[in-house]
């Protein structure tokens, strides 16, 4: 059975700090890797995707990277600002219609 | 503005009552899915879509109910039959395996 683990659970950094969040699933069939940005109270926002033949994206300060064989991504924050609080998820697609997620990282950035 | 829309935003039930939460997209995806996503724990799969007049049970379809009966749109109806309905809930929608979408969410509370 595919789980989704985040660690770590929070994190609270200072203004300009670069940061990385963590995601393993436990099987490495998988179709592709979606990160997303959650607010308080709010939906989800796509942040980034990695097909499962890719081994990282890029969009503006942040970066994903995929290693199927052990089963990590990471989501690379550059410069971080007090913007970019909010929790983030990654999700797994193991088949062509369910997504697995993780139960996301509360980033909390100082000014 | 193509997206995926949600309503209402916010959602009062009284015991032994249905709700339904409406998802609307114009994306023109096959694929649409609700989740429920309660504090502390990942989003959970209610009930998904692949095509028109078909739907699939989630890992926690009890006590909810669906219909598909035109692309663009995916009524969840929550009944009385569950339990302990009060979470947040959320849409979202995909085309094979590219990336997937979300609404913004409707928070149901039981009174």
């Amino acid at each position: 059975k595919q789980e989704v683990t985040q660690i770590p659970a929070a994190l609270s950094v200072p203004e300009g700090e670069n940061l990385v969040l963590n995601c393993s699933f436990t099987d490495s069939a998988i179709y592709n890797l979606q990160w997303f940005r959650q607010d308080p109270g709010k939906g989800l926002t796509s942040l980034l995707l990695i097909q499962s033949s890719q081994r990282e994206q890029t969009s503006g300060r942040l970066n994903a990277s995929l290693d199927k064989s052990s089963g990590r991504s990471t989501l690379y924050i550059a410069a971080s600002q007090p913007g970019d609080s909010a929790t983030y998820l990654c999700a797994v697609k193991p088949g062509t219609y369910k997504y697995i997620f993780g139960t996301g990282t509360r980033l909390k950035v100082l000014a | 503005d193509g997206g995926i829309t949600q309503s209402p935003k916010y959602l009062f039930r009284k015991e032994g009552q249905n709700v339904t939460l409406s998802c609307e997209q114009n994306l023109n995806h096959d694929a649409m899915y609700w989740y429920r996503q309660d504090p502390g724990q990942g989003l959970r799969l209610i009930y998904y879509s692949q095509i028109v007049n078909d739907f699939q049970k989630g890992d926690i379809a009890e006590g909810y109910s669906v219909s598909r009966e035109k692309k663009e749109s995916f009524p969840l109806t929550v009944t009385s039959a569950q339990k302990n309905p009060t979470a947040f809930y959320l849409c979202a929608s995909s085309k094979d395996i590219a990336e997937a979408f979300f609404g913004q969410g409707t928070r149901l509370t039981v009174v």
